[in-house]
């Protein structure tokens, strides 16, 4: 059964600061890799997504991946107050001839104070 | 960029009722939907994969006469939650699979909180 870790948290970031959140999964062959922002009640809105090993970067975020380790991770840096949500880790394996859902980890409550 | 959108945002029946949740896909097709449920405090679980055109693949333990799945085109997608009891209360949320922008980047509905009293 796919699985996917992350700490729930919650990380407490002082305002400006780096937060890093962290995430492994159990299944070797996933291939795409995604953390989704979820405010409170409503629904998970895409951050990043990075399908190769290495660092993808996209203004404030950057996402790590390591698929020997099956490791993903997100750093948001100069952290904002409405930075403050839970963020989701999601695996999916696409094996380009179909495409199934998401697995999600539980989140990472991630506090920014100011 | 993607839109997907749902409806009702908020929705509350009866017991023994039944409620529909519409998903669309605005300005893209989609051949794959998919159904989450999220209580509260709890991650996003996968409930089924709706393919346009044939039926609902379900996850295990996901009762498919209970929760009726219709992908009847490319942009659109129905739940339907039949006999609704309180403990089916939940946050229910698609998402649709935009192929067109390569890899498997998937979009979610801005999602419909259930109410069964």
């Amino acid at each position: 059964q796919k699985e996917v870790e992350q700490n729930s948290g919650p990380l407490s970031v002082p305002e400006g600061a780096i937060a890093s959140l962290n995430c492994t999964y159990s299944d070797r062959v996933s291939q795409s890799f995604f953390w989704y922002r979820q405010y409170s009640g409503k629904s998970p809105e895409l951050i990043m997504s990075i399908y190769s090993n290495g660092d993808k970067e996209d203004g404030r975020f950057t996402a790590q991946l390591n698929k020997a380790s099956q490791y993903v991770s997100l750093l948001i840096r100069d952290s904002q107050p409405s930075d403050s949500a839970t963020y989701l880790c999601a695996v999916n394996e696409y094996s380009g001839g179909g495409a199934d859902g998401l697995t999600f980890g539980k989140g990472t409550h991630l506090i920014i104070q100011p | 960029g993607a839109v997907v959108s749902q409806h009702p945002s908020r929705v509350i029946c009866k017991s023994g009722t039944s409620v529909k949740i519409e998903c669309r896909s605005l300005d893209f097709q989609a051949t794959t939907m998919f159904w989450y449920r999220q209580f509260p405090k709890q991650s996003l679980m996968l409930m089924a994969t709706s393919n346009e055109g044939s039926k609902a693949t379900y996850e295990q333990g996901v009762e498919k006469d209970k929760f009726l799945i219709n992908h009847a085109s490319l942009t659109l997608s129905t739940l339907t939650v039949t006999s609704a009891h309180p403990e089916d209360s939940s946050f229910y949320i698609c998402s649709a699979n935009n192929r067109a922008q390569g890899g498997n980047t998937i979009y979610f509905g801005e999602g419909s909180w259930l109410t069964v009293v």
